[in-house]
């Protein structure tokens, strides 16, 4: 099966600063790569998606880099804010099967 | 769209007895539904996975008499945890895929079970 290894487990930055989370997989046919954003008693909830066809997505202050290659992705929050903190979960998967979570990464931004 | 909703949102059970948790897609057909577990500070773990009209499949170690899943329609899946003990206790959260094969998948708000 896939398996998502992700890093750091715990992150603290400055406001405005940026943030980086790392996962790799060990699936060369996983083709989604997922991020949630999880806070303390709710759901995990969708920032960024990428599929194995892109290497590069952005969302305003949000940005996911995928090496297919080197079977890694990379999550990238600029300009942080407080309310960016918070656990972030990487994903993978192949085309119809289920994903495997990352360990998550427990992101606080400190004003 | 793709609303996910589960209930209830939290349940206090005494050892030993059972507790059905229900997870409904709102808007849409979910052809399949996961279930997974999280313990505090860590991540989602799949429990299983459940086809509407078919036997739910189950990950490695989690045993299937003991956490009963059925997805009797397209729209309702349901957990029952049986004989429940304290080390049972955990964040369970469902998710809906919307059609076999699709990349997305929506999660519910999750339901925290506390067995004393």
């Amino acid at each position: 099966g896939e398996n998502v290894e992700q890093h750091p487990s715990t992150l603290s930055v400055q406001e405005g600063d940026s943030a980086v989370i790392k996962c790799t997989y060990s699936d060369s046919a996983s083709n989604y790569f997922p991020w949630y954003k999880q806070e303390l008693g709710k759901r995990p909830q969708l920032i960024i998606d990428i599929r194995s066809n892109v290497g590069e997505k952005k969302d305003q202050r949000i940005a996911v880099t995928l090496n297919k290659t080197a079977k890694h992705f990379s999550l990238h929050i600029t300009e942080t804010q407080p309310e960016d903190s918070a656990v972030y979960f990487c994903a993978a998967r192949k085309y119809g099967n289920q994903f495997y979570f990352g360990t998550g990464t427990s992101l606080t931004v400190i004003p | 769209g793709a609303v996910v909703s589960q209930h209830p949102s939290w349940v206090i059970c005494k050892s030993g007895t059972s507790v059905k948790i229900e997870c409904r897609s709102l808007d849409f057909q979910a052809t399949t539904m996961f279930w997974y577990r999280q313990f505090p500070k860590q991540s989602l773990m799949l429990m299983a996975t459940s086809n509407e009209g078919s036997k739910a499949t189950y990950e490695q170690g989690v045993e299937k008499d003991k956490f009963l899943i059925n997805h009797a329609s397209l729209t309702l899946s349901t957990l029952t945890v049986t004989s429940a003990h304290p080390e049972d206790s955990s964040f369970y959260i469902c998710s809906a895929r919307v059609m076999t094969g699709s990349y997305e998948q929506y999660f519910g708000p999750g339901t925290r079970l506390t067995v004393t």
